[in-house]
């Protein structure tokens, strides 16, 4: 049972050029969620998926679109990178238990893209 | 709004000392939910726990303890008897409750840096 996977681990790319992170979670969990994490600022979430089938914006969602492939996978992709996308994204996801109102999310291991 | 204030951003105490890591938060829910989570050097983010706003008894798990206090909308985070092994980043979080799955607003403060010096 590997929880959350990411891949990359590390990536660097010029700006304009286009990438796409995956994730993928063995857990069953029906929601998943991209995250960024810059210096000083905590995680401040980008899109979210409550379902297969469904995507929904977060807080930052500009410069960045979302496929959930599938029930496991939840991939983010930048299609013209900038230097201000130069952060750590973190995958999660989450299910509900029953008789609580609230997911708790589980983190994959973080990708470190830099854009130069 | 929800918000979520971690003053301290950096602190360092000598191994075996305790600690006290503090969240303060902002909800107009009534119901709502608080968590914390650890980030170790390696940059995984760990759950550690999480506690509903009706439920206001402290929590024990081993060298950790958690006070969550609704009269200062405070949930603070105390480690006794610190060890190198919990140096790390760590994240308090507020999530409201949600209605529909899944599309909860998980707010993170901005971390505490904690060093334990051997």
């Amino acid at each position: 049972n590997a929880g959350v996977t990411q891949t990359p681990k590390f990536q660097v790319l010029k700006t304009g050029q286009s990438m796409t992170l995956q994730c993928a979670q063995d857990m069953n969990h029906n929601s998943m969620y991209w995250y960024r994490q810059d210096p000083g600022m905590g995680l401040r979430l980008i899109y979210y998926s409550a379902s297969e089938g469904t995507t929904d914006k977060g807080e930052v969602p500009n410069g960045y679109n979302v496929s959930r492939l599938n029930k496991r996978e939840f991939s983010l992709r930048l299609e013209s990178a900038a230097p201000s996308q130069t952060s750590v994204y973190f995958c999660a996801s989450s299910e509900r238990l029953a008789g609580t109102s609230t997911d708790t999310q589980y983190f994959g291991p973080g990708t470190r893209l830099t854009v130069l | 709004a929800q918000k979520v204030t971690q003053a301290q951003t950096e602190i360092s105490v000598v191994e075996k000392e305790d600690v006290t890591l503090d969240c303060v938060y902002e909800t107009r829910d009534t119901t709502y939910y608080l968590f914390w989570y650890k980030q170790p050097p390696s940059g995984e983010l760990v759950f550690l726990i999480r506690r509903n706003s009706f439920d206001e008894q402290n929590e024990i798990s081993g060298r950790y303890s958690w006070n969550f206090q609704k009269s200062t909308s405070s949930f603070n985070f105390t480690i006794t008897a610190s060890q190198v092994v919990d140096s790390a980043v760590y994240f308090c979080a507020l999530s409201e409750a949600g209605a529909n799955f899944g599309n909860e607003k998980l707010t993170f403060g901005t971390g505490t840096r904690l060093t334990i010096i051997p």
